[in-house]
């Protein structure tokens, strides 16, 4: 099966500053790649999402890479705020038949 | 975006006991459901695929008889944890597949936090 690696498990950063966090695959034939945070409590909130046969995208203050041949894709988050407060999940999957998800990444903004 | 709904959002049991989580899609029909379990400050671990009129898809190590799984409908999906012990405490959640258009998306239910005494 898919093994999905996370990294950073917990990452303070400065207000202001960027956060980058990033996820390895192992199943070459996978082709979604979503982006998850998650608040204590609650649901995951789809944030971002990339699709195999794109390299990157770009939402206001978040972006997603995709290296495919290196099998790993990264979160970006630039000009951080204290509510970018929370746990962000990667997620991997091949036609949505499952999805694997990353340990977590725990960010801290400090304000 | 689209809304999915989980109910209860929280239950206390008694150990022996079962306990039934609904998993509805509110405005759009999921062929497919996806039950997961998360462990404090843990991530998302998924449990089973539900699929409309079909048997559940189980992950290895999760046991079928425990955790019984009916997708009765396009709306609705249930996770049943028969003889319920503290160990099966936990954080249950439920996303629902939306397809059509020009992309699939998953949406998560709010989630059910699940104690067994």
């Amino acid at each position: 099966g898919e093994n999905v690696e996370q990294h950073p498990s917990t990452l303070s950063v400065q207000e202001g500053d960027s956060a980058v966090i990033k996820c390895t695959y192992s199943d070459s034939a996978s082709n979604y790649f979503p982006w998850y945070k998650q608040e204590l409590g609650k649901r995951p909130q789809l944030i971002i999402d990339i699709r195999s046969n794109v390299g990157e995208k770009k939402d206001q203050r978040i972006a997603v890479t995709l290296n495919k041949t290196a099998k790993h894709f990264s979160l970006h988050i630039t000009e951080t705020q204290p509510e970018d407060s929370a746990v962000y999940f990667c997620a991997v999957t091949y036609n949505f038949n499952k999805f694997y998800f990353g340990s977590g990444t725990k960010l801290n903004v400090k304000p | 975006g689209a809304v999915v709904s989980q109910h209860p959002s929280r239950v206390i049991c008694k150990s022996g006991t079962s306990v039934k989580i609904e998993c509805r899609s509110l405005d759009f029909q999921a062929t497919t459901m996806f039950w997961y379990r998360q462990f404090p400050k843990k991530s998302l671990m998924l449990m089973a695929t539900s699929n409309e009129g079909s048997k559940a898809t189980y992950e290895q190590g999760v046991e079928k008889d425990k955790f019984l799984i009916n997708h009765a409908s396009l709306t609705l999906s249930t996770l049943t944890v028969t003889s319920a012990h503290p160990e099966d405490s936990s954080f249950y959640i439920c996303s629902a597949r939306r397809s059509g258009g020009p992309t699939d998306t998953q949406y998560f239910g709010p989630g059910t936090r699940l104690t067994v005494l």
